[in-house]
This record gives C-alpha cells, sequence and structure tokens, in this order.
C-alpha cells in the first residue's frame, strides 16, 4: 500500500498555530481509529505525540491536537516553540486491518 | 522505565540474510504489540511488522515473504529475519512497542547493504 500524503514543509513564526494534513483512503485513515503521529529530530527515533485519532500520551503538550475528518488526519500545534522544529510523520492501520502505514512526512520550519 | 535497544550486524551482503534483535528492559514482551520499522533516506518511515505476546504476527505486503519476527520470551526478546536482501533494503532499523501508536523505541541501528 501507499505511503499516506503529507506536505513536504511547514513553517510558521513563534506563538502561531500550524496543521499538518495526513490524507489517506477510506481502507486506512477513514476505516480505523488507529491514526497517531510522530515527532522526529535528526538522529533520533521518533516520538509519540498522539495516538488513537485525538489522544494525547502522559506528558505531550496540550499543544499538540490531532483530528479526523473523513479519510483526512490532521496534527495542530499551537502557540509554535523553537523546538517545535522537527520532521512529523503521521501512521495509520490500514490494508483491512492487517498492516499499518506511514506518511511521507512532513518539515516543520519554526521561523 | 521502558527501554529497547537494537542489535545486529551494520554490514551486510546483497543476498544475504539480515538478523536484527531487540532486547527490552522495563517491560515484558509478553505483553503488548511488538514492532519492527525501518526508515531510509528516499522512503521515510516504513512499517515491516509485529508479533503479538500470543506469537501472532503481521507483516508489510511488500515485504512478507522475505520477512519473519520473532518473540523470545526467556530472553525478553523478539527478532526480524529478512533473506535476501539488496541495496535497497539499507535503512535504520528501529523496533517499538505498541499497537494504537509506538509508544517506545530503540536508538536504531543502520543496517548498509553492500558487497
Amino acid at each position: 500500500q501507499s505511503a499516506l500524503t503529507q506536505p513536504a514543509s511547514v513553517s510558521g513564526s513563534p506563538g502561531q498555530s500550524i496543521t499538518i494534513s495526513c490524507n489517506g483512503t477510506s481502507s486506512d485513515v477513514g476505516s480505523y481509529d488507529l491514526v497517531s503521529w510522530y515527532q522526529q529530530y535528526p538522529g533520533k527515533a521518533p516520538k509519540l505525540k498522539i495516538y488513537g485519532v485525538t489522544k494525547r500520551p502522559s506528558g505531550v503538550s496540550s499543544r499538540f491536537t490531532g483530528a479526523r475528518s473523513g479519510n483526512t488526519a490532521s496534527l495542530t500545534i499551537s502557540g509554535l516553540q523553537p523546538e517545535d522544529e522537527a520532521h512529523y510523520y503521521c501512521c495509520s492501520h490500514g490494508d483491512g486491518g492487517s498492516s499499518y502505514v506511514f506518511g511521507s512526512g512532513t518539515k516543520l520550519t519554526v521561523l | 522505565q521502558v527501554q529497547l535497544q537494537e542489535s545486529g550486524p551494520g554490514l551486510i551482503k546483497p543476498s544475504e540474510t539480515l538478523s536484527l534483535t531487540c532486547t527490552v528492559s522495563g517491560a515484558s514482551v509478553s505483553d503488548d504489540y511488538w514492532s519492527w520499522i525501518r526508515q531510509t533516506r528516499g522512503k521515510g518511515l516504513e512499517w515491516i511488522g509485529h508479533i503479538y505476546f500470543s506469537g501472532r504476527t503481521n507483516y508489510n505486503p511488500s515485504l512478507e515473504s522475505r520477512v519473519t519476527i520473532l518473540l523470545d520470551t526467556s530472553r525478553n526478546q523478539f527478532s526480524l529475519r529478512m533473506t535476501s536482501v539488496t541495496a535497497a533494503d539499507t535503512a535504520v532499523y528501529y523496533c517499538a512497542r505498541g499497537e494504537d501508536g509506538y509508544s517506545h523505541w530503540g536508538q536504531g541501528t543502520l543496517v548498509t547493504v553492500s558487497s
């Protein structure tokens, strides 16, 4: 199955809000509540920021919010901070519930 | 504190078999899902497969014919075996825990396929 589609890059100024989209299909994002988001710094392992479409793990800032509309999931980061500059990846259950697929990744630049 | 650590050779030749082990501390592999995920420069993150504590496995359809994931509860480890590797399998390989979100990740290990 193909990777979920994300914008290659987004940018924002400190204090602003940005939204990263994750476009899938009715066979993945649109069908399962197993959508998650990850933040990755260069040379580091990804870190879970959102799971179950909208849930935040303990310790993750409330500035990170997940949502879904139809076959598109989204991650909104409010009150941008310099340390938010990283790559972000979405992930969804798919392929009839037997596998997972990641998004293509988005580079967030904090101006 | 849950920690995962990948181990295995960093360089293998084309057509050989890639074998990696993930050692888990702070949690039991007899609980939850345990996954392998890889990251290439050109293709981003790619889910390889996972194993449930019952031993049930699921694999990425594009890799299924070459991949096996096994659980070793006595050593609290799980492993990845990938046969007939090519240069396209050069990547950083991560082990991770979870199903609805990968809550814990290893640091990753770079595997290069080259003669």
